[in-house]
């Protein structure tokens, strides 16, 4: 079964500091693609980063970027120069392979700094 | 572009009534949506999935009869908790995508209250 493992369900970081929020995975899929979603206060869910499975490099959205380790299965977001509007909810999450459906991680709550 | 909104955003109603929440594709024609609920300070867990014009796909444990599942148009679907009682208060998320499209994209999310 496909599983998404998020570890650390708090972190601080100091503003301007790099964090790294980690997320491993499990699927016997070839082929499968990894989001991050970030879920403020408020409730939205906001797309940051995508990896497909097939990506040879890693994928890089301004701040973030996804240091992805295809044979450890791990999906790591590093945030560099850490914001204070940065603090929310960090879901990893995998789309189900043959489908379009999500499986989520159980998040991790980030909270920078000042 | 690829925006989606739902409404309303937030709602109370009385134990034993029963509450719809609209899930709108804005800028284009979601082929699929989905339905997921949140529990405070936990992950997103779906409850179905929608195509147009054909009857939602629940999720093993989410009651079909009391979660009801309209996917009418591209751009429309709906959830509609029946008796809903206290221990169905919750946030629900939909989101949609269109075909061959990797990502799916979020509403803003509905917050249900039970009194």
């Amino acid at each position: 079964a496909q599983k998404i493992t998020q570890t650390q369900p708090g972190m601080f970081v100091q503003e301007k500091e790099a964090v790294t929020l980690d997320c491993t995975y499990d699927t016997s899929d070839p082929s499968y693609g990894l989001f991050w979603y970030k879920q403020p206060s408020s409730g939205e869910m906001i797309f940051l980063i995508y990896q497909g499975s097939y990506d040879q490099q890693n994928a890089t959205e301004g701040r973030y970027s996804l240091n992805f380790q295809k044979a450890r299965k791990s999906a790591n977001l590093v945030i560099s120069a850490s914001q204070l509007g940065d603090s929310a909810m960090y879901f990893c999450a995998m789309r189900e392979a043959g489908t379009y459906k999500y499986i989520f991680g159980t998040g991790t709550r980030l909270k920078v700094l000042a | 572009g690829a925006v989606v909104s739902q409404h309303p955003s937030w709602v109370i109603c009385k134990s034993g009534t029963s509450v719809k929440i609209e899930c709108r594709s804005l800028d284009f024609q979601a082929t699929t949506m989905f339905w997921y609920r949140q529990f405070p300070k936990q992950s997103l867990m779906l409850m179905a999935t929608s195509n147009e014009g054909s009857k939602a796909t629940y999720e093993q444990g989410v009651e079909k009869d009391k979660f009801l599942i309209n996917h009418a148009s591209l751009t429309l679907s709906t959830l509609t908790v029946t008796s809903a009682h206290p221990e169905d208060s919750s946030f629900y998320i939909c989101s949609a995508n269109w075909r061959d499209s990797y990502e799916q994209y979020f509403g803003p999310g509905t917050r249900l209250t039970v009194t």
